[in-house]
């Protein structure tokens, strides 16, 4: 039972490239996040999938698109890499999306972009 | 946007010290997370509290709910070199459709001496 998991766990992006963060759950969880970590702002919600089928912008969803591939997986693409998007990009999933939604993370992709 | 304050924003002490940490909201929450992040890793969470006035303990931590249901409290006791991280308190606002949506404030940063 791995948890969540993320890849790759860094990266390094010239501005104008696109790539694709992946993330999967083996919890059987029906909810799906992806944050952004800058310091001294905590975390901040880009999108996030209710549940399978589902997605919606969370916080600061500009410059990223994502994909509910199926239950177990939702990825993050950045179709034109920019600076400003230099961050630690966490994953995370909840058994439910309302009620009692504690979230488990994934260990985080560190994204620098030149 | 929703905003939660943290308190204090670092900490330096001497290991076998407690330590007492604060979230504050403007707006009510109806559940309060804490989490702890490790150098390299995502949160892991720690403590979940469901009602107001509720006092849950894991181990040499201590958090409660707020009566007002605005701010939330976290104690380490008696900490320990291994207590080092940043502490993040999170919650999802009170009515309309969160979707599970949290909120994280800034961060704690805890170094311990030993």
């Amino acid at each position: 039972n791995a948890g969540v998991t993320q890849t790759p766990k860094f990266q390094v992006l010239k501005t104008g490239q696109s790539m694709t963060l992946q993330c999967a759950q083996d919890m059987n969880h029906n909810s799906m996040y992806w944050y952004r970590q800058d310091p001294g702002m905590g975390l901040r919600l880009i999108y996030y999938s209710a549940s399978e089928g589902t997605t919606d912008k969370g916080e600061v969803p500009n410059g990223y698109n994502v994909s509910r591939l199926n239950k177990r997986e939702f990825s993050l693409r950045l179709e034109s890499a920019a600076p400003s998007q230099t961050s630690v990009y966490f994953c995370a999933s909840s058994a439910q999306p309302e009620g009692y939604n504690e979230q488990f993370f994934g260990p985080g992709t560190r994204l620098t972009v030149l | 946007g929703q905003q939660l304050n943290q308190s204090p924003q670092s900490m330096f002490i001497q290991e076998g010290e407690d330590v007492s940490m604060n979230c504050t909201s403007s707006s009510i929450f109806n559940t309060w997370l804490w989490y702890k992040q490790e150098p390299g890793e995502g949160p892991v969470l720690l403590i979940a509290l469901y009602k107001a006035g509720e006092l849950t303990s894991n181990g040499r931590l201590t958090a409660q709910f707020g009566i007002t249901r605005k701010d939330s409290f976290l104690n380490i006791s008696a900490s320990i070199p291994s207590d080092v991280g940043i502490y993040f308190c999170a919650g999802p606002r009170a009515g309309g459709t969160s979707y599970g949506k949290l909120t994280f404030g800034q961060g704690t940063i805890l170094t311990v001496h030993p």
